[in-house]
């Protein structure tokens, strides 16, 4: 069966501290992985991650795709109290009729304190 | 250009009854997908939809639950006889077709709250 498991589930962090997020999956059709951020509403886009190696900046965001060892992290420099969220990882695969449907992990709660 | 939207926000409803919710898509997206977010859980796919079709239903109870995508209007998550354990966040995303690149995009969910 195709899972996606975050790590760690929840994290508590000061201000200024730089935070990584893992994601591990095992999922038979690969074709990208995506990072969410869901705060109260709508998970938001990130990024979307299809090549090994090649890492995504987006401000004091980052990601990366390791495809050989199945895995992605999500790094954030200078965390902010605004980062605080449930960040998600998603993995998008192939399926029957090319759906293209996302299996997502459990997500990490990141809260940042003053 | 507007996002995803969903409506209603929050819906109550005692067991027994139905509970509708409805998706529209963004400006030029197609592509209709369905999501549930349990208490403590990750979201997990329900149905993929395109106009008109049922593409692919793998993740849709087998009872009580039913997905339209009309050619006109909202796409419609339909639950009926609503039970205790069909509380949950229903989030849809649309995308402008399937395909490496395509990103979806979330609405922010309907929360639906069984009595």
């Amino acid at each position: 069966e195709d899972k996606v498991v975050q790590s760690p589930l929840s994290l508590v962090v000061h201000e200024g501290d730089t935070v990584t997020l893992n994601c591990s999956y095992e999922v038979t059709n690969f074709r990208s992985l995506l990072w969410y951020k869901q705060e109260k509403k709508a998970p938001t886009f990130l990024f979307m991650l299809t090549s090994s190696g090649i890492e995504k900046k987006s401000g004091r965001l980052s990601s990366i795709l390791d495809k050989k060892e199945l895995f992605s992290i999500l790094n954030i420099t200078a965390t902010q109290t605004g980062d605080s969220a449930i960040y998600l990882c998603a993995v998008e695969a192939y399926g029957s009729g090319n759906t293209g449907k996302l299996i997502f992990g459990q997500g990490t709660t990141l809260q940042v304190k003053p | 250009n507007a996002g995803v939207m969903q409506n209603p926000r929050h819906l109550v409803r005692r067991r027994g009854q139905e509970a509708r919710l409805r998706c529209s898509p963004m400006k030029g997206h197609s592509h209709v997908y369905w999501y549930r977010q349990l208490p403590e859980e990750g979201l997990k796919f329900m149905v993929y939809l395109q106009k008109e079709n049922i593409i692919d239903e793998s993740g849709m109870p087998k009872e009580r639950f039913s997905a339209e995508f009309p050619k006109e209007g909202p796409s419609i998550l339909r639950i009926q006889q609503v039970v205790r354990g069909d509380s949950a966040a229903y989030f849809c995303a649309s995308s402008r077709k399937t395909g490496v690149r395509e990103t979806q995009y979330f609405g922010p969910g309907t929360r639906l709250l069984v009595l």
